[in-house]
């Protein structure tokens, strides 16, 4: 099975802008998290789509918002950029959902702000 | 609210050592945990996953040990490579998501 796909890979951008991040997850997967990862904060949880639901959010501002689509695949979008947005942002695949299963992750978007 | 630490938060030492790193939860009520390996700049690999009611889990030369009631696990190295240089993380389960440590960054040196 191919794994978690994310793209772009790496991503600028000045402030004020939005932007638009893509994970495909493994095959047969139903639900995709999404996390930032800074050196600061370490890895903090944003949001789950479970069949096209959020089901679960992080605590994010409204800026951050995503969606999942009923081919599993999931988009999260960041609008007004700030600098502190800048980040690795790296998605999960787990084949139900929830706490109970193992979680493959995405090679990750290095988003830059500038 | 689930807490998790890692100790050491930085390791360094010479091939072959055999290591442990330690992940310790506030709440012991969990499902599992797993343990990921993280290369700079990259995304999460999945090593181990251990459910409640296992004890320990292997792969390859990782060893990885739960104790729920004290709210630790292990993972445990053998035979350390240069290429096992990383940073590991572990994370467990909280309501519908996951907490992660801090991560343990690991230098093995040839």
């Amino acid at each position: 099975k191919a794994g978690v796909t994310q793209t772009p890979r790496y991503l600028i951008k000045t402030r004020g802008q939005q932007v638009t991040l893509s994970c495909s997850p493994i095959s047969g997967h139903r639900s995709v998290s999404w996390y930032q990862q800074t050196p600061g904060q370490g890895l903090q949880f944003l949001f789950e789509y479970f069949s096209e639901t959020q089901r679960n959010k992080g605590n994010f501002p409204g800026r951050f918002s995503g969606r999942q689509f009923s081919n599993s695949r999931s988009e999260m979008n960041v609008s007004t950029l700030e600098l502190g947005d800048s980040a690795l942002y790296l998605c999960a695949s787990h084949e139900r959902g929830g706490s109970y299963n193992e979680q493959f992750f995405g090679p990750g978007t290095r988003l830059t702000v500038l | 609210k689930q807490e998790v630490t890692q100790i050491p938060a930085a390791l360094s030492v010479p091939e072959g050592e055999n290591l442990v790193l330690n992940c310790s939860f506030t709440d012991s009520a969990i499902y599992n945990l797993q343990w990921f390996r993280q290369d700079p700049g990259k995304g999460l690999t999945s090593l181990l996953l251990i459910q409640s009611s296992q004890r320990e889990q292997t792969s390859g030369r990782l060893n990885a040990s739960l104790d729920k009631s004290s709210g630790r696990s292990t993972l445990y190295i053998a035979a350390s490579q240069p290429g096992d240089s990383a940073t590991y993380l572990c994370a467990v389960p909280y309501g519908q998501n996951f907490v992660f440590g801090p991560g343990t960054r690991l230098s093995v040196l040839p």
